[in-house]
């Protein structure tokens, strides 16, 4: 079956840099693309960014150019994400989720990793 | 870029019906897909391309758009459907956009 697994928890100061990993299994990996998604305490569903598994392209949205990559490593199914320049605002959770391969891809978010905490503090 | 509302809350009595509703200029031109969260977990798909539920998904949960307007309606609504729920489109050339969430009540 269909699993994205994430790495653990992250404390981190100001101006730091986090990378969460999102392992896959269960589906061919190539075929997919991959979103990461974070939820700010008590706040909403907010999306950061798209990967294709297939080519490598990426979408990020326009607030996180510049200090945001999503990379992804295909012998081990893993796609990552790595947010720079950390503030206290950028405490959230952060979520992997699977859609289409393609740029411009509708397709829904089916299948969800279990979320990882990052915590930005001094 | 694209704006999507919602009713902040929607209380209902077991039984009930449900009904949650997504607004956007020219939303019916688009596929909306629905998710339903509960607390301390990751969300979990219930309608997707407007009207189709994923397998596993009661045909209690519904969905429709047209106009300006897409709509989850939750039919028969029971404790266990207490949950946020969040629309979400494809932005033509900027990414996905969720809305800002509806908080189901169940009375």
């Amino acid at each position: 079956q269909t699993q994205l697994v994430q790495s653990g928890a992250e404390v981190k100061r100001p101006g730091a840099s986090v990378k969460v990993s999102c392992e896959t299994s269960g589906y061919s990996f190539t075929f997919y693309g991959v979103n990461w998604v974070r939820q700010a305490p008590g706040q909403g569903l907010e999306w950061m960014g798209w990967i294709s598994s297939h080519n490598g392209e990426t979408n990020y949205a326009q607030k996180f150019q510049g200090r945001l990559t999503m990379t992804t490593d295909t012998p081990t199914k893993t796609v990552y994400m790595e947010l720079r320049s950390l503030t206290s605002d950028d405490t959230a959770v952060y979520f992997c989720a699977r859609s289409g391969r393609t740029a411009g891809t509708t397709r829904p978010f089916e299948f969800w990793g279990q979320g990882t905490q990052v915590t930005v503090a001094s | 870029s694209y704006v999507l509302t919602q009713p902040p809350s929607v209380s209902v009595a077991p039984g009930q019906t449900a009904t949650i509703t997504c607004g956007a200029n020219d939303i019916g031109r688009k596929s909306v897909h629905w998710y339903q969260q509960k607390p301390g977990q990751a969300p979990v798909l219930v309608v997707y391309d407007d009207t189709d539920r994923p397998s596993g998904i009661p045909d209690r949960f519904s969905g429709s758009n047209s106009d300006n307007t897409a709509t989850l309606t939750i039919s028969r609504v029971e404790a266990g459907d207490e949950a946020d729920y969040y629309c979400q489109v494809r932005d033509s050339g900027r990414g996905y956009v969720f809305g800002p969430g509806t908080e189901v009540t169940v009375l």
